[in-house]
């Protein structure tokens, strides 16, 4: 089944423990993006990544760190996560950017910082 | 000014009302349209894409209006299952890069 897997679902932590949130992919999507969705602020995105080994900062990066070592994988890393990281977060990807490409989303995780 | 603006709602209907929203957009080199449909705490889902003639499926119509820079959505006959938030999603010029306004919420009553 084509899916894009984002784990863990649920996530609680302290302030200042390094956290990863794993997105995975199997439709050889080129495009890939990490979002956060806060109540009143819609889904703003946090880093995106056009294909292997290329990513670039969205509106919200500050905080947040990733990487793309391989087309299927794009993990989001909290090197020190503070509580105004609390959010519901996505992972996208989609078959390539251009007019009309459909963004496909990750069931998402909810991450609690305390 | 926000890229993409939607009025948050919350739009509450009768079963089998006919339900309008609208959202407006900022740049006018944006050439790609969508609305994505989000239950709670869930994943949005793409409900429908957004071409410049209009497009129907079912109850759902979408429109679009490049010289007033806004796109619609039109919900006929809305059933209990409509009740969600609705995302207009709109392509930041011609990167690519698409930008997510914040939502209307849809509740259809009984």
């Amino acid at each position: 089944e084509a899916q894009v897997t984002q784990n863990p679902r649920y996530l609680i932590t302290v302030t200042g423990k390094k956290l990863t949130v794993t997105c995975s992919q199997n439709m050889n999507h080129e495009y890939m993006s990490w979002y956060r969705q806060d109540p009143g602020l819609g889904l703003r995105q946090i880093y995106y990544s056009m294909n292997v080994e290329v990513t670039d900062k969205g509106d919200v990066p500050e905080g947040y760190k990733v990487s793309r070592k391989e087309k299927r994988n794009f993990p989001l890393i909290l090197e020190s996560p503070s509580p105004n990281q609390t959010s519901l977060y996505f992972c996208a990807s989609s078959l390539s950017v251009g007019v009309n490409e459909k963004l496909f989303f990750g069931s998402g995780t909810q991450l609690s910082v305390l | 000014r926000k890229e993409v603006e939607q009025d948050p709602g919350p739009f509450n209907v009768p079963e089998g009302a006919t339900v309008a929203f609208n959202c407006t957009y900022s740049n006018s080199a944006s050439q790609s349209f969508f609305w994505y449909r989000q239950d709670c705490r869930k994943e949005p889902k793409l409900l429908m894409s957004v071409y410049s003639s209009g497009n129907e499926d079912g109850r759902f119509t979408a429109q679009l209006n490049r010289a007033s820079q806004y796109i619609s959505l039109l919900i006929r006959d809305s059933k209990l299952s409509d009740s969600a938030t609705y995302l207009c999603v709109v392509s930041s010029g011609n990167t690519g890069k698409l930008i997510f306004g914040q939502g209307t919420t849809l509740q259809v009553k009984p």
